[in-house]
């Protein structure tokens, strides 16, 4: 069965401080990993995906098949990071996504 | 581009009443929209998926005959949560697909109180 798995389910940091937000995620074909981020009152909005391989505010992630992880990671966090992340699978070809159940990221000043 | 919108944004109704939600993709069109289900800090859990033109796929232990899902055109998608319990209460969540690669857009929710 597919599952992602988020095992923070807050993170707090300094201003400035390194962030990794931990993903792993179980699925027995070849799936495709998002990270998706949920702003204060607002909807959620991808952040980035890995077939993109890009950087996104700062953030980036690595697909690691070997320990099936994608962790998200920023190397000097910002207050305005502070938001929900959630971490998604979907198969490759198909639409439906499975979410992890999410981490609270707080950056404080 | 790819706005998705949701109306009501929140309701409230009585225990026993039907419920109509609402999802438009308002300056794309897609042929597949999700419906999601969010209770209160916990993750979304996908309920169906709404195909313009057929019946919507559901997800196990999601009652059909409970959630009703409607997609009649390619910009608007239905749910309509019938004989509506407090235990319905909940954040309901659609999302639609456009682009390439596809994406998922989402909207904003609808909060949904029942009493």
């Amino acid at each position: 069965a597919q599952r992602v798995t988020q095992p923070e389910k807050l993170l707090s940091v300094f201003k400035g401080a390194p962030v990794e937000l931990k993903c792993n995620y179980s699925y027995s074909g070849s799936p495709e990993l998002f990270w998706y981020v949920q702003y204060s009152r607002q909807r959620l909005q991808l952040l980035l995906r890995h077939i993109s391989r890009e950087s996104i505010k700062g953030f980036t992630a690595d697909l690691n098949k070997g320990e099936t992880s994608f962790h998200l990671k920023k190397p000097f966090a910002q207050e305005e990071d502070s938001a929900m992340y959630y971490c998604a699978l979907k198969n490759t070809g198909f639409q439906k996504l499975v979410f992890g159940t999410g981490t609270r990221l707080l950056v404080s000043p | 581009g790819a706005v998705v919108s949701q109306h009501p944004s929140w309701v409230i109704c009585k225990s026993g009443t039907s419920v109509k939600i609402e999802c438009r993709s308002l300056d794309f069109q897609a042929t597949t929209m999700f419906w999601y289900r969010q209770f209160p800090k916990q993750s979304l859990m996908l309920m169906a998926t709404s195909n313009e033109g057929s019946k919507a796929t559901y997800e196990q232990g999601v009652e059909k005959d409970k959630f009703l899902i409607n997609h009649a055109s390619l910009t608007l998608s239905t749910l309509t949560v019938t004989s509506a319990h407090p235990e319905d209460s909940s954040f309901y969540i659609c999302s639609a697909v456009w682009g390439v690669p596809n994406e998922q857009f989402f909207g904003p929710g609808t909060r949904l109180t029942v009493l």
